[in-house]
């Protein structure tokens, strides 16, 4: 059984181009959550998302942060229009349905130029 | 005042030693709590669900005071291995859908 994949590990782009970053969570896993850590700071919550319903979106900044988890396929978090304070380690997270404990996958660490 | 509070430390042990470390949260609602540890930042890994009469796996100790809201975790005959950041996790409100939200984490140094 195959842990949470996160692609990719590392991603570069330049201010103002779009960020995509994949979160396929654990075999039989329906919930995802996404966090984001800045530099010597600890994980902030961004959003929970269960399969086509987004459940708690309060720790996403306003403007230019979206985030599904379609029916089929991993869930995707994208930022438009990257700033270089957007620069941090995205975080996936997994969990069953009616589960409490999180899987975590190995992070996406987003350089913005 | 932060969701979930935790001392960021460094702690610095010697091996061999008893460390504890504390953590408050402020949704007196909350109903479900976690200890992670997370190594040089990477992927944060689950270490022990906290229960309400407390629970102990092998030398970790975790305690759930719910009317101080505060947990604790104890670390007995600390290894070098031990060496990394600790978790706070308080589960956000009553419902087991609720977010899970991340203490800043406290910083664990056991030296030889």
């Amino acid at each position: 059984n195959a842990g949470v994949m996160q692609n990719p590990r590392h991603l570069v782009r330049r201010r103002g181009q779009e960020a995509r970053l994949r979160c396929s969570p654990m075999k039989g896993h329906s919930h995802v959550y996404w966090y984001r850590q800045l530099p010597e700071e600890g994980l902030k919550f961004m959003v929970y998302l269960q399969k086509e319903n987004i459940i708690d979106e309060s720790g996403m900044p306003k403007e230019r942060f979206s985030a599904e988890f379609p029916k089929e396929g991993p869930s995707i978090l994208r930022i438009q229009q990257v700033v270089r304070g957007d620069s941090a380690a995205y975080f996936c997270a997994s969990s069953p349905l009616g589960n409490e404990k999180l899987f975590f996958g190995s992070g996406t660490q987003l350089s913005v130029l | 005042r932060k969701e979930v509070e935790q001392d960021p430390g460094p702690f610095n042990v010697p091996e061999g030693a008893t460390v504890a470390f504390n953590c408050t949260y402020s949704n007196s609602a909350s109903q479900s709590f976690f200890w992670y540890r997370q190594d040089c930042r990477k992927e944060p890994k689950l270490l022990m669900s906290v229960y309400s009469s407390g629970n102990e796996d092998g030398r970790f100790t975790a305690q759930l005071n719910r009317a101080s809201q505060y947990i604790s975790l104890l670390i007995r005959d600390s290894k070098l291995s031990d060496s990394a950041t600790y978790l706070c996790v308080v589960r956000y409100g009553s419902s087991n859908t609720g977010k899970l939200i991340f203490g800043q984490g406290t910083t664990l140094q056991v030296k030889p």
